[in-house]
């Protein structure tokens, strides 16, 4: 079984729909993180948390919020979708422990809003 | 600010050439982690490599080889007598040690080899 898992891994919604992405892991990592891909633009963080208590904005998280139910859960909410939050979005763990932080990312979840 | 530069975008080769791809990464810290990660068609993120600022030493794993270079703020990576399964997307990253907001990726645009046969 994957480490990382996302759910839906597709879903195509309405403008104005509210609409959750699921990120589970069994990794047993401290560290959660929401991306979102955008061709011609890489990676760019959305929000990431440290552990259950501990959730922080990353550089675009204006029309997302998180919750994060357990360590091993990190759900990322869009309240009310727009066209351009379609993306490929994706989950990512990292240990948090001493010096050894590589991320571990899920396999992705691509959202198209209509 | 840390920033990644990956100024080649779409890179096509034959099968069996070399190829190097480039990174080149700006920081104001002295220790940081860089990375690449392939994303092949099927979309999801594979990590290859994590190399430390204050280890120098180039890696090579099987086909696959990383050149670091600190006095030109650069980690490249080779792919020697490419293959068709090479076709992906290879992004390179940099964070800084986890302290705080600092741990997160900051991440190039990404370089699209394509390799044909």
């Amino acid at each position: 079984d994957a480490d990382v898992t996302q759910t839906p891994r597709n879903r195509i919604t309405k403008t104005g729909k509210r609409i959750m992405l699921e990120c589970s892991q069994t990794k047993g990592h401290d560290r959660m993180y929401w991306y979102r891909q955008d061709p011609g633009l890489g990676l760019r963080l959305i929000y990431y948390s440290f552990d259950v208590k501990d959730i922080n904005k990353g550089e675009i998280s204006d029309g997302y919020s998180v919750s994060r139910q357990a360590q091993a859960k990190f759900s990322l909410s869009l309240e009310s979708a727009i066209p351009n939050q379609t993306a490929l979005y994706f989950c990512a763990t990292s240990e948090g422990q001493g010096r050894t932080d590589t991320q571990y990312f899920g396999p992705g979840t691509r959202l198209t809003v209509l | 600010a840390q920033k990644v530069t990956q100024a080649q975008t779409e890179i096509s080769v034959v099968e069996k050439e070399d190829v190097t791809l480039d990174c080149v990464y700006e920081t104001r810290d002295t220790t940081y982690y860089l990375f690449w990660y392939k994303q092949p068609p099927s979309g999801e993120l594979v990590f290859l490599i994590r190399r430390n600022s204050f280890d120098e030493q180039n890696e090579i794993s099987g086909r696959y080889s990383w050149n670091f270079q600190k006095s030109t703020s650069s980690f490249n990576f080779t792919i020697t007598a490419s293959q068709v399964v090479d076709s992906a997307v290879y992004f390179c990253a940099l964070t800084l040690p986890r302290t705080g907001a600092n741990s997160k990726l900051t991440f190039g645009k990404g370089i699209t080899l394509s390799v044909r046969p």
